[in-house]
Formats: C-alpha cells, structure tokens, sequence
C-alpha cells in the first residue's frame, strides 16, 4: 500500500512534443503528490505538486494532472525541449506529518533535437 | 536562493569503518530527512527528523545508522560499520513543515571498498 508506480520506465520525445510520465498510488491517505527532476549527479528538484483537491495545476510548460477515483497522476511536458532531458520522479506522501516522500521508480527522458 | 548543501560531495571508505555525511538545511526548516539512492535506482526514505528525535525510519535504516543534529545548523547520518552494499548517493532533505515542499542537497556519493 505504500508503493508508488511509475510509468514508462524511459521515453524518448522530439523537440516540441508532449512528454508524459503516469505514476499510480495505492493508499487514499496520500495527500501530497510532487514531481521531482534529476540531472545526473544532481539532487532530486522539485518541479511541480499537486493535493488532491485540485485536478490539475499548472506551471509553465509542466501540468499535474490528477484523478483521485482512479489513485492516478500524470506530468505532462509542453513542448519538450533537449534540456528537459533528465530523470523524473513522482512521490507521494501522507498527512502523518513525518514528511517521508515515497517515490516512483522513476522515468529517463531524452528529448532529441 | 536557500539551498540544502552536503559535505563530502564524494567519500570512499573502506568497509567495516565508519562514515559521517554532513548536511546544513534551510535555515528555517524544521523537518530533515535523509534517502538514499542506488546508482541507477530509485529514490528511498531512510529517516526524517523533527525536533530533536527521530520522527519516522525506514526498514533500511538499521542499528548501524545514526542521525544527530549537533548544533543549530548541522545534521549528520552516521553510518558505523560501512558495508559494501551502503554504497550509495546519500541525499539531506529539509522542509518546513512535514506535509510541505522538501528541498534536497546535491548528495553525497559513498563508496565502500
């Protein structure tokens, strides 16, 4: 019940087009979903969050999109560009207030010229 | 801006010693965390930290690990007895409350030999 699933594993999108990476939730009690970007090397940034009272949010070319019946969540990159290629992460967490993010497996972007 | 920064950004040590990463969080943060991530893997809790105790651990996060938070700036992952399976990149956290925004260091990547 505390796994967060992420999908797909890698993907490759042109310059231009959409980039979308889906994770999935099992525990209704997660309250707090980010994303995460990572450059190699790097630590984990944070992008974008989402609660679920909203169904989407939006900031600059990145956009949540999030479906609480179905325990799902999505990012979508806008007009992907070469420097959005990194890893992403989803992460969830509860409202037991330790703070611990649990995360997805993650997805490697390559946006190609 | 306010950053999370850690030290060592690289240490190798030799299995059986011990090991102190050291992490300064955002000054006005009261939640601090440390993951680990294994090269190529995902990103997985190990412990969070308020108010001077331990406010939740992971099954990762064994007799051989310790935090501390010696002073008003610096937070430490103490491993005792390093195996070859720690190494790992090590990454502080911090966040101002436990269901907000967690801000991560650039890690610390630890090499057991």
């Amino acid at each position: 019940q505390q796994q967060v699933k992420q999908s797909p594993q890698s993907l490759i999108v042109q310059k231009g087009g959409i980039s979308i990476i889906n994770c999935a939730y099992e525990n209704t009690a997660f309250d707090y979903f980010p994303w995460y970007q990572q450059f190699p090397g790097k630590g984990p940034a944070l992008l974008i969050a989402i609660r679920p009272d909203v169904s989407e949010k939006k900031e600059g070319r990145f956009t949540i999109s999030f479906n609480k019946s179905a325990k799902q969540f999505s990012l979508h990159i806008m007009d992907s560009q070469p420097g959005d290629s990194a890893t992403y992460f989803c992460a969830a967490t509860n409202p037991s207030n330790t703070g611990k993010l649990i995360f997805g497996q993650g997805t490697t972007l390559q946006v190609k010229p | 801006e306010p950053e999370v920064t850690q030290t060592p950004s690289h240490q190798v040590t030799q299995m059986g010693q011990e090991v102190i990463l050291r992490c300064v969080p955002i000054s006005n943060h009261l939640y601090f965390y440390w993951y680990r991530q294994i090269l190529g893997q995902k990103v997985e809790f190990l412990v969070s930290f308020y108010n001077n105790e331990i406010s939740e651990k992971s099954e990762i996060f064994d007799d051989q690990f310790s935090v501390e938070r010696p002073d008003g700036s610096n937070f430490t992952l103490k491993i005792r007895s390093t195996k070859l399976e720690d190494s790992a990149m090590y990454f502080c956290a911090s966040s101002q409350t436990g269901n907000t925004e967690a801000f991560f260091g650039q890690g610390t990547r630890l090499t057991v030999v």
